[in-house]
């Protein structure tokens, strides 16, 4: 069965600094894509940055970029010059092309708080 | 134009009422999910349709929850005699066609909770 662990419940970082959230997954499957979504206090989930498990380039939205470690099964995710807007709660999730529904496969969340 | 939409935003009720959570997935968009998440967890898959049928609705957590999407637009999640632990926010998400790579857009999701 695929899983994804988020091992980090909350972080909070100084505005301006960069964070990096930790996610790792388990799959036995070869052919998957790999997401992070945000979800503020508005509840509204928002995907941020999306990674093709074939593709050896790590995705990069912006101010947010991925370190994929396709051998260790490491999705990481990395916020540059963190600003107010980005306090959420921050779901890493798995999707398998070989299912028949493509759900998610969501990790617990880490709730990140930027402070002034 | 329109994201997804859920009504209503908050739902309070009594333990073993009946309850419709109602989704509006952006226009055209085919496939259409529901999800549970619960205080301080991550969404949990309850359904997926594709059109108007229920592809796969191996999340439901038993017979008291039902879903319908008649049209192939609108859908109703059911809960029938609902219980405490059933309080939860239910999301739902719609995407332009079933595909693992096809972007998830969510609604802010219905809070309910079962007094």
């Amino acid at each position: 069965a695929q899983t994804v662990t988020q091992s980090q419940p909350e972080m909070s970082v100084q505005e301006a600094e960069t964070v990096t959230l930790s996610c790792t997954y388990d799959t036995s499957e070869n052919n998957y894509y790999l997401f992070w979504y945000k979800q503020p206090p508005s509840r509204q989930m928002i995907l941020v940055i999306r990674q093709e498990a074939y593709k050896q380039q790590n995705a990069t939205e912006n101010r947010f970029s991925v370190n994929f470690q396709k051998a260790a099964k490491s999705f990481s995710l990395k916020i540059s010059d963190s600003q107010l807007g980005d306090t959420a709660m921050y779901f890493c999730d798995s999707s398998h092309p070989d299912h028949s529904n493509y759900q998610l496969i969501w990790g617990a969340g880490t709730k990140l708080i930027i402070k002034p | 134009g329109a994201g997804v939409s859920q009504t209503p935003s908050n739902k309070v009720t009594e333990k073993g009422k009946y309850v419709e959570l109602r989704c509006d997935p952006i226009s055209g968009h085919t496939a259409l999910y529901w999800y549970r998440q619960s205080l301080g967890q991550g969404p949990e898959f309850l359904i997926y349709f594709q059109g108007t049928g229920a592809a796969d609705d191996s999340g439901l957590p038993n017979d008291r929850f039902f879903a319908v999407r008649p049209e192939g637009s609108v859908s109703t999640l059911k809960i029938q005699r609902t219980e405490r632990g059933d309080s939860a926010v239910y999301l739902c998400a719609s995407s332009s066609q079933a595909g693992a790579t096809n972007e998830q857009f969510f609604g802010p999701g219905t809070r309910l909770t079962v007094l």
